[in-house]
């Protein structure tokens, strides 16, 4: 069974401040990609990285795909409130049409 | 249209009844996901059509669970004799191509509850 593991399950912190939060795995992946989902809605893709090792910026967040393909990290500078939602990673094969999916991580940003 | 529609955006009905949800793709999307999303939690594939190719069940948890889709249009989940255990949201995705690396554009959900 191939896994994608996120963490930390659920983070609230205050308005201002930076975090970063993790998905891994023991498996190489052709990609890896990040969705983030609010209450009521469905994903939406925030970014794929595909070459190990990439960074990405997305105004404050930074996104970076280790340099095995196992792993991904999602950094947010001076979160906001608008950043609250379920922050969900997803890992692809090649070999595959379907995505690895993590469990997800449940951000709250308190104003 | 512009994007996944789902229908209905909620649902409550009594165990052992049997639903019906629906997912309208973005045309020209040629590949179609559903997903079961419980409380809190990610997601867990359910079916996946791809064109004209046979579909992957493969995640379909029970006999009781089937999908259909017209071509490359509307698609149906149907859950036969619902149970508790059914209740979460269920969404539908579509993709260009259906490649892995593909972006997936989903639909709001269908939020199903068993009484």
């Amino acid at each position: 069974t191939q896994l994608l593991e996120q963490s930390p399950q659920f983070l609230s912190i205050q308005e201002g401040e930076n975090l970063t939060v993790y998905c891994n795995s023991s498996s190489v992946f052709s990609s890896l990609q990040w969705y983030r989902q609010e209450p009521g809605e469905g994903p939406v893709l925030l970014v794929t990285v595909v070459t190990g090792g990439e960074v990405k910026k997305l105004k404050r967040l930074t996104f970076q795909f280790g340099d095995a393909r196992k792993d991904s990290s999602l950094h947010i500078t001076a979160a906001q409130p608008g950043d609250t939602g379920l922050y969900l990673c997803a890992g692809a094969k090649h070999s595959n049409y379907q995505l690895i999916w993590g469990a997800g991580t449940k951000l709250i940003i308190k104003p | 249209g512009a994007g996944v529609s789902q229908s209905p955006s909620n649902k409550v009905t009594e165990k052992g009844k049997d639903v019906e949800l629906r997912c309208d793709p973005i045309s020209g999307h040629t590949a179609l996901y559903w997903y079961r999303q419980r409380l809190g939690q990610g997601l867990e594939f359910l079916i996946y059509f791809q064109g004209n190719s046979a579909p992957d069940k493969s995640g379909l948890p029970s006999d009781r669970f089937s999908a259909e889709r017209t071509g490359e249009s509307v698609s149906t989940l149907t859950i036969q004799r619902t149970q508790q255990e059914d209740s979460a949201v269920y969404l539908c995705a579509s993709s260009v191509q259906g490649f892995s690396n593909e972006k997936l554009f989903f639909g709001s959900g269908t939020q199903l509850s068993v009484l």
